[in-house]
């Protein structure tokens, strides 16, 4: 238990539905991170809030919208994906995305895309 | 381009033996290396971490080498445990023109340690 946690655990979605990723931190951190893990490739940094504000945008297509409403929330919300949008999606935090923080992962979202 | 690689997707060690792991880097820019490993169903876990003033850092059965001028860390673990089958990752980090810092990871290792 790292204090991050993700829902859902796993989501099958179809490429016109509308879903939303949840995250929650509860180790008072400032920072919180999506990342993208698909089959044998490095996780890749889609975006970063820091203090509630979008400190970083990795160039991620726009049918992936993020949401962060507190320091200890964030969401993803997905719409008209597509089938290599297929991945473990992980969220992150840490104390705050300046100093040389270790990052807190939840266990991840597994997303299938039909 | 990958700026960290991880170039063995696999190793297999005996348990009680030694077990290294690598990670290459190309960006001159990164200051701090980590190591996480991840459990199936589960989130990557913070392992050990290196500042690039240091070439070695020991926590217990692991120790991190740094080898800046080849832009090369190593992870190793002695001794082994079936517990520790797990991939691992290396990350790096820099900070970048936001005056912000990112990790950046490479694609894993997947460790085996055979009882």
């Amino acid at each position: 238990e790292t204090g991050v946690t993700q829902t859902p655990r796993h989501l099958v979605m179809g490429m016109t539905n509308k879903k939303s990723l949840k995250c929650e931190q509860h180790l008072g951190h400032n920072a919180m991170y999506w990342y993208k893990q698909s089959a044998k490739k490095p996780l890749e940094l889609m975006f970063v809030y820091n203090f509630k504000e979008q400190t970083e945008n990795n160039s991620v297509p726009s049918r992936f919208s993020p949401e962060c409403p507190n320091s200890s929330h964030l969401f993803l919300h997905l719409h008209t994906l597509q089938p290599e949008d297929s991945a473990l999606y992980l969220c992150a935090s840490s104390p705050e995305d300046r100093a040389h923080n270790e990052q807190f992962f939840g266990p991840g979202t597994r997303l299938t895309v039909l | 381009d990958q700026q960290v690689k991880q170039n063995s997707p696999s190793l297999s060690v005996q348990e009680g033996r030694i077990s290294i792991l690598n990670c290459d880097y190309t960006n001159s820019m990164f200051d701090y290396f980590l190591w996480y490993k991840k459990y199936p169903a589960e989130g990557p876990t913070f392992l050990i971490s290196i500042s690039s003033i240091k070439d070695k850092n020991e926590d217990g059965r692991f120790t991190v080498f740094l080898n800046k001028s080849a832009k090369h860390l190593s992870l190793h673990i002695v001794p082994s445990q079936p517990g520790d089958s797990a991939v691992y990752f290396c990350a790096a980090s820099a900070i970048r023109n936001t005056g912000r810092r990112a990790l950046t990871f490479g694609s894993g290792t997947r460790l085996q340690v055979q009882p």
